[in-house]
């Protein structure tokens, strides 16, 4: 049973779209990411999201925003998509971070393509 | 500012030899690291960790090295395996976040 999934796993798509990305976990955990790996395959955070507390990294444009309808779900939305926003994107998971164990679970990556 | 360091981009490795990946940070209130391992067209996986009061943790064919006078960890894989072929990512959780290097490239020749 996968423990982080994502779908679409591929998604090409046009300038000035909006697309979403959903993302699911079945771990119990408390806290989710978006992670966006870029053309020179850095892994920097987008968004860490628990039931409380949402952190947004100030350098994401605001076209992006999480939506979590409930703690096993985190979604990334993408407003007027821009070729520049052309990556993989990796949702993950973990239990909440100060507890000296943290481990975050990823899913499979979301390959997104902007034409 | 990257925070996390792995100098090397790629290492190859003979089947049977030992594998020696590198990770440098520089925030001294790192106390937690982990390596994941990333094969194409899959999300990194969790291989090993170690906290800041050992030196030192090993998992089966994996053990990782934390020198924390240096800032320095390193992942040994001993012996390397065609499978181990992957790309390794040292990280480190800090406040809400987790700090990523870039990743080293490992691949293992039969």
């Amino acid at each position: 049973d996968t423990a982080v999934s994502q779908t679409p796993k591929y998604l090409v798509t046009q300038m000035g779209n909006d697309k979403s990305i959903k993302c699911e976990q079945n771990l119990g955990h408390d806290t989710m990411y978006w992670y966006k790996q870029d053309s020179k395959k850095f892994l920097k955070i987008m968004f860490s999201y628990n039931n409380k507390e949402l952190i947004i990294n100030e350098t994401v444009p605001n076209r992006f925003s999480p939506k979590s309808p409930d703690k096993a779900h985190l979604n990334l939305h993408i407003n007027s998509l821009e070729l520049g926003d052309s990556a993989v994107y990796f949702c993950a998971s973990s239990l909440p971070l100060g507890g000296g164990q943290e481990t975050q679970y990823f899913g499979p990556g979301t390959r997104l393509l902007v034409l | 500012d990257q925070q996390v360091k792995q100098n090397s981009p790629s290492l190859s490795v003979q089947e049977g030899r030992i594998s020696i990946l590198n990770c440098d940070y520089t925030n001294s209130m790192f106390d937690y690291f982990l390596w994941y391992k990333k094969y194409p067209a899959e999300g990194p996986t969790f291989l090993i960790s170690i906290s800041s009061i050992k030196d030192k943790n090993e998992d089966g064919r994996f053990t990782v090295f934390l020198n924390k006078s240096a800032k320095h960890l390193s992942l040994h894989i001993v012996p390397s395996q065609p499978g181990d072929s992957a790309v390794y990512f040292c990280a480190a959780p800090y406040g809400q976040n987790f700090v990523f290097g870039p990743g080293t490239r490992l691949s293992v020749l039969p």
